[in-house]
């Protein structure tokens, strides 16, 4: 079957302009995670869904960030007024549990160009 | 904290050569370790859980929790064991994977 998608898959955006990137789970995944990777970061926590709620946005670095999801299928993350430092890939992963034996499927990640 | 350190940023091997991609961990409790893989032009994938103790495409990780440590081994690089590797951590109430910086193998011809 279809795995996590992620659209789009190339982002170029202004300085201080709004972005929406746009991830779809497996089918049926009820956990949802929105992860950064940023060049000499490493892959970072953003925030985590279950079905609807978010029970952990413990890795949103600001209230620029903000994420909803919807139906307990798509998600989306927006970032308002882009920084240079929000350049990175974003990566989006579902798992059919938020337990903890349930793997986390990537997708392709949206890469992020603040110019 | 929770925190995951991998040393190495690249490691450049022979093919043929034995491999060890360095991971140590910090966590108060009984964590869940993972090594994940980036080939270049592909997603991020699983490739092996402590708690599984198996070994995948010839790699093995055994958990140290004296040594809070998590390195991966294979005994003979391949050319296309070539990619990016992150060291990953889950644990506690939260179910989010604390991840490395990651290690770029390189295998040389």
């Amino acid at each position: 079957g279809a795995g996590v998608s992620q659209s789009p898959s190339n982002k170029v955006t202004e300085k201080g302009k709004d972005v929406e990137l746009r991830c779809d789970p497996i089918s049926g995944h009820t956990a949802l995670y929105w992860y950064r990777q940023s060049l000499g970061q490493g892959l970072e926590f953003l925030i985590y869904f279950q079905g609807n709620s978010a029970p952990d946005k413990s890795g949103l670095p600001s209230d620029r960030f903000s994420a909803e999801r919807t139906g307990g299928s798509v998600s989306t993350l927006t970032i308002q007024r882009t920084q240079q430092e929000d350049s990175a890939v974003y990566l989006c992963a579902s798992s059919s549990s938020g337990g903890r034996s349930y793997e986390q499927y990537f997708g392709p990640g949206t890469r992020l160009t603040v110019t | 904290a929770q925190r995951v350190t991998q040393p190495e940023k690249l490691l450049s091997v022979f093919k043929g050569a034995p491999v060890e991609l360095k991971c140590n961990y910090s966590y108060s409790g009984s964590p869940e370790l993972f090594w994940y893989v980036q080939y270049s032009r592909q997603r991020l994938q699983l490739l092996l859980r402590h708690i599984s103790r198996e070994s995948i495409k010839g790699f093995t990780a055994d958990l140290n929790k004296g040594e809070t440590s998590f390195h991966l081994k294979k005994p003979f690089a391949q050319e296309e064991d070539s990619a990016m590797y992150y060291c990953a951590l889950r644990g506690g109430a939260t179910n989010k994977l604390i991840f490395g910086t990651g290690t770029l193998l390189a295998v040389q011809p």
